[in-house]
């Protein structure tokens, strides 16, 4: 089954960009996967789906600071002009025929 | 807009039993995959469950297989998590989300407790 990989925390200045990485484990480098937002306290929400070309399509109310790209096994969710509402965690998640994974999530944090 | 609500968490002792539920509305529940999700305070995420818009088929994470039963009832709209031999490490937060045609989650309930503990 597929394995995700995300750093733990980063962090970045109010106004600036940060992009967030998510890998994908060996023979999975072509998955589709989602990008989720998890601010403190409240449920997780999603942001996107990004497929293995680049290409991806935002949920409804997702910011047009949000976008998306990839390059081979890895996947990355940047984000610009950061917002304070920006800090929180944020997960990708992928699945195969009978399986679907997160990974461990990022802790973005805004200066 | 689509609505996602769990209910039924609670405090349960070890090997105990307990019932989610999780109602839909807002879309044609019969069409989407929906899942189970949990995650423990403080921890990530952990997929548990799933199943097919028909609930003929069933997926279950090897951390629950053989203890928890994923349901639906598409003239209700409504998802199941029946959840049995509760352990304390079963003790999360359980999201219900319902799955878009391309298989990513989409939408996410709001979440219910549940707290297995003597």
């Amino acid at each position: 089954q597929p394995v995700l990989t995300q750093s733990s925390s980063a962090s970045a200045s109010l106004g600036s960009s940060v992009k967030l990485t998510c890998t994908l484990s060996r023979g999975h480098s072509s998955n589709i996967i989602a990008w989720h937002q998890q601010q403190p306290g409240k449920a997780p929400r999603y942001l996107m789906k990004l497929e293995n070309s680049g290409i991806y399509n935002k949920g409804s109310g997702v910011p047009d600071r949000f976008s998306g790209s990839s390059s081979g096994a890895d996947r990355y969710l940047t984000i610009s002009n950061l917002q304070s509402e920006d800090e929180a965690d944020y997960y990708c998640e992928t699945w195969d025929s009978n399986t679907r994974v997160f990974g461990g999530g990022t802790k973005l944090t805004v200066l | 807009d689509v609505q996602v609500s769990e209910s039924g968490g609670g405090l349960v002792q070890p090997g105990g039993s307990l019932r989610l539920s999780c109602a839909v509305s807002g879309s044609t529940f019969s069409r989407h995959g929906m899942i189970w999700v949990r995650q423990v305070p403080g921890k990530g995420l952990e997929w548990v469950s799933a199943i097919g818009g028909s609930g003929v088929t069933t997926y279950y994470a090897d951390s629950v297989k053989g203890r928890f039963t994923i349901s639906r009832d598409n003239s209700e709209s409504t998802l199941f998590l029946q959840m049995y031999s509760l352990r304390a490490e079963d003790t999360a937060i359980y999201y219900c989300a319902k799955l878009a045609s391309g298989s990513y989650t989409e939408d996410w309930g709001q979440g219910t407790l549940v707290t297995v503990s003597s």
